[in-house]
């Protein structure tokens, strides 16, 4: 398997444009994270989804910021408009159940998206 | 909520030397601790996990210890290499997907 694969890996845009970022999960993964990084918060849970369905969005820091997913191999996080303070590396992630009482298991991470909004 | 406190923030170790990295989480219920490595411009990737049914575990020259009570976990690399070099990231969960990350360690392994 390719891993997960996002796009753009770079954007630069001005503020007040759009912007959509793309991810494709590993192929038979139920679980689908997006994670912002940033130098002085580190890494924060944005939104996740199990079997395309959100779980919890309280992450998402306002409602400029929307997440889809319209199916299990395919998913956007939308921000707009866009701002300066939204400049960070955006990591999409997957996962697969790991049964049993604990749904917990190993995160495998895309390259990332940079985005910097002038 | 949930808070994972990491420290240090950087740490430099001669190659060989042993590096320790320290995390406390503040949620007594949960249950799983992963740590997860980023090389300069990578993604991040899971190197040890452990679940609050065990105290230590080990692979290789890694490993990582749990006290519950404390609600502290740490990180030792022994033998340091200079492909250590890297931010490593502790993390703390209650038994679901919304893992907390603390803010991150860069190590730097000097030859």
């Amino acid at each position: 398997d390719a891993g997960v694969i996002q796009s753009p890996r770079h954007e630069v845009t001005e503020m007040g444009q759009e912007v959509t970022l793309r991810c494709k999960p590993i192929s038979g993964h139920d679980y689908l994270f997006w994670y912002r990084q940033t130098m002085m918060r580190g890494l924060e849970l944005l939104i996740y989804f199990n079997n395309n369905v959100p779980i919890d969005d309280s992450g998402m820091p306002e409602d400029r910021f929307s997440a889809k997913m319209p199916n299990a191999s395919f998913s956007t996080l939308k921000i707009q408009p866009s701002e300066p303070r939204d400049s960070a590396v955006y990591f999409c992630a997957s996962s697969r159940t790991s049964g049993g009482v604990q749904n917990t298991g190993e995160l495998f991470f895309g390259e990332g998206s940079r985005l910097t909004v002038l | 909520g949930e808070n994972v406190e990491q420290h240090p923030s950087t740490l430099s170790v001669q190659e060989g030397d042993s590096a320790v990295i320290k995390c406390t989480y503040s949620d007594s219920a949960s249950n799983y601790f992963p740590w997860y490595k980023q090389e300069l411009g990578k993604r991040p990737q899971l190197i040890i996990d452990i679940r609050s049914n065990v105290g230590e575990k080990k692979d290789q020259r890694i490993a990582v210890t749990l006290n519950k009570t404390a609600k502290h976990f740490s990180l030792h690399i022994t033998e340091t290499q200079p492909e250590d070099s890297a931010v490593y990231f502790c993390a703390a969960s209650r038994g679901t997907y919304k893992y907390i990350f603390g803010t991150g360690t860069r190590l730097k392994v000097l030859a």
